[in-house]
């Protein structure tokens, strides 16, 4: 099975401020169809998942674009160019590529 | 517009089954290439996948909980059904069912708001 870790588990962050969060994976994520299915989701307190990412860097409809995807085969990073309050809850990395589908253990995104 | 709604009892006792609806709309699951997932999570804790099934009732278990599994899906009733035997308290946690789909990339774009279910006797 593939095993998804992301770095940091916790990360404070100043208001208007840059913020990365890192997502690994034990095994490529490349398909055999030549796509890679790597996923980005946010839950805010209290609200269910919410699709931000997928295809490493593709934004969801209704996405910011200060949300962007980047990286390839086994390592894979979400960047949050400017912070912004509403921004604040813990986000997930997800593969999708090979069964049993597997999510990271999140990151938690707080104010500073 | 797709939206999906859990449903299903708050309070189990150990060793009864689960059943949990996910009642939703916006498509049809005998379109190509969709599917619906269910995902937990308990209190404080990390997204656990569980189970999928895709409108070609091809259906997906998580390894670790196959056994006591099962996912169905009414297309004529736009439902899910799944259903998870022996249940234990380890079993508390927030269940999420989700819209899955080819067109971004196999991920939960949609999810329902999810249902607590706790598991004491």
């Amino acid at each position: 099975d593939i095993v998804m870790t992301q770095t940091p588990l916790s990360s404070p962050v100043t208001l208007g401020q840059p913020a990365s969060i890192s997502c690994r994976s034990s095994q490529s994520l490349v398909h055999s169809d030549g796509n890679t299915y790597l996923s980005w989701l946010q839950q805010r307190p209290g609200q269910p998942p919410r699709l931000l990412i997928y295809k490493i860097s593709n934004r969801f409809s209704g996405v910011p674009d200060r949300f962007s995807g980047s990286g390839a085969g086994t390592d894979f990073t979400l960047k949050i160019s400017r912070v912004e309050a509403e921004d604040v809850g813990v986000y997930y990395c997800m593969q999708a590529t090979q069964f049993p589908y597997a999510f990271g253990q999140g990151t938690k995104l707080e104010i500073k | 517009q797709i939206t999906l709604k859990e449903s299903g009892p708050t309070l189990v006792k150990p060793t009864q089954t689960l059943t949990l609806t996910c009642t939703f709309s916006g498509f049809s699951l005998s379109t190509s290439g969709v599917g619906v997932g269910w995902i937990r999570q308990p209190p404080g804790k990390a997204l656990e996948w569980l189970a999928l099934i895709y409108w070609d009732d091809d259906k997906r278990y998580s390894p670790s909980l196959k056994s006591r599994l099962t996912i169905t899906k009414d297309t004529s009733k736009n439902q899910v059904v799944l259903t998870m035997t022996n249940m234990d308290p380890v079993d508390t946690a927030t269940y999420y069912c989700a819209h899955i789909g080819y067109s971004y990339g196999f991920a939960f774009d949609i999810w329902g708001q999810g249902t607590m279910v706790t598991v004491s006797s």
